[in-house]
């Protein structure tokens, strides 16, 4: 089975300041890659997804992710956060005919002002 | 446009309690699905549908049951509700195949058992 790791659980940051979130997946094959946001007392919200094309791929709210085949990674970036990007961010992974997308356990980021 | 409606928002269910979480979408996705998010587990998958009258099991079944008599509607059963289960629950929907289709979530249902 496939698995999504995101190596930070809690990150803080000033606003203003850059900001990058590791993900890494475990599975081999071809696959398509999401970013999920969930801002407090929300539901998830996609911020971007991946699947083919440029590796370099923009989303909402001034995010992007860049996919590494080689690396098995779909990193967030964004140059410059603010006090609103306060959310928990998600990755997440699944095969193109694959019926389950699975979840890493999530990034909770705290933007002070 | 209600996309996916999820009721009710919050419960409180004794030990042994049985509920329905409902789920109904409006946007004639086929796939339909049941995630519990817990604190630093992330979300997890519980059970699955591909079109009416198809569900499959996710990642963790046990305890739960669920039905799709329709393409709209998606309910997940707790048969006898146990402390383990408290938890926030997702239902979400995309087209299928998903391929890379987002999943559109419902507004999540929080549910305490004492």
């Amino acid at each position: 089975a496939q698995s999504v790791s995101q190596h930070n659980h809690h990150v803080i940051l000033s606003e203003a300041a850059s900001l990058e979130l590791g993900c890494n997946y475990s599975y081999g094959g071809t696959v398509n890659l999401f970013w999920y946001v969930q801002y407090p007392g929300q539901h998830l919200q996609l911020l971007l997804k991946y699947f083919s094309g440029d590796p370099l791929v923009k989303g909402i709210k001034g995010f992007e992710a860049e996919f590494i085949k080689s690396k098995f990674s779909f990193n967030l970036r964004k140059p410059s956060v603010q006090w609103s990007d306060t959310a928990e961010y998600f990755c997440a992974v699944n095969e193109p005919s694959g019926y389950a997308l699975n979840f890493g356990k999530g990034t909770s980021l705290l933007v002070t002002p | 446009n209600a996309g996916v409606t999820q009721t009710p928002k919050f419960q409180v269910l004794k030990t042994g309690q049985s509920m329905t979480l409902q789920c109904a979408q409006d946007m004639n996705h086929e796939y339909m699905s049941w995630y519990r998010q817990d604190p630093g587990m992330g979300l997890r998958l519980i059970h699955y549908s591909v079109g009416a009258g198809i569900t499959d099991q996710g990642e963790v079944p046990n305890g739960y049951n669920v039905s799709r008599s329709t393409t709209e509607d998606f309910p997940l059963r707790l048969l006898s509700a146990a402390p383990s289960q408290t938890s926030v629950y997702f239902c979400a929907s995309t087209p299928f195949p998903r391929g890379a289709s987002p999943l559109h979530f419902g507004n999540g249902t929080r549910l305490t058992v004492t």
